[in-house]
């Protein structure tokens, strides 16, 4: 079976850096980019950024320039994100998913980690 | 950036309605659309990819058209377990974007 499987909640003080991961199992690792998104409290979907575990390619949202970054280890078939000098407002349910990594692949997005709660407080 | 407008954000219906949300995306995105289904505390679940090949496992009465700008998602008749609220997400370039949500209330 399908699985990515996301490290468990966190909570930080404002200015510090929070790292999330999401192993992945049942699949060819290199076979699927990830992406990481995430939720803040009663509000929508935001993505974050992409990874391709295979050649380690990144994108991120310009939002998140220069505090994020995406690795992976694909000895143990597990993606980071890190997120730095967070503050109040990255609190928020993170959550890694994968997408098919072929050539205008039409196939995002259909297995999700189970989330990972980020609390930021003083 | 695409922006993505999704309509209604809130709407409330009866078991057996007919419901239908739209996403219309500022520019072209050929058919790199699909839809998601959230439940409160819950993973987001997709529905529907390539903005109309329904997910193995997602029950027939979902369905989704359209492609370019103007997209929907329809749901022939509403069951108990549909209310929940559904976004849109472009993934034809970055930086990928969700719409706001329409979150299907029970009238």
């Amino acid at each position: 079976q399908v699985h990515l499987v996301q490290s468990g909640a966190d909570v930080k003080k404002p200015g510090a850096s929070v790292k999330v991961s999401c192993k992945a199992s049942g699949y060819t690792f290199t076979s699927y980019l990830i992406h990481w998104l995430r939720q803040a409290p009663g509000q929508g979907l935001e993505w974050m950024g992409v990874i391709n575990p295979s050649g380690a390619s990144i994108y991120y949202a310009q939002k998140f320039q220069g505090r994020v970054a995406m690795t992976r280890d694909t000895s143990t078939s597990t993606v980071y994100m890190e997120l730095s000098d967070i503050r109040s407002d990255d609190t928020a349910v993170y959550y890694c998913a994968r997408e098919q990594s072929s050539p205008y692949s039409n196939d995002a997005l259909d297995i999700w980690g189970q989330g990972t709660m980020v609390t930021v407080s003083s | 950036d695409i922006q993505m407008t999704q309509s209604p954000s809130a709407m409330s219906a009866s078991v057996g309605d007919r419901v239908t949300i739209t996403c219309r995306a500022s520019q072209g995105i050929n058919n790199y659309l699909a839809w998601f289904q959230q439940k409160p505390g819950k993973v987001p679940k997709r529905l529907i990819y390539a903005a109309s090949s329904l997910q193995s496992g997602v029950p027939s009465r979902f369905s989704g058209s359209g492609s370019g700008t103007e997209f929907t998602l329809t749901i022939s008749s509403l069951q108990p377990e549909d209310f929940a609220t559904y976004y849109c997400l472009q993934h034809n370039s970055y930086p990928w974007t969700f719409g706001q949500g329409t979150k299907v209330e029970i009238k």
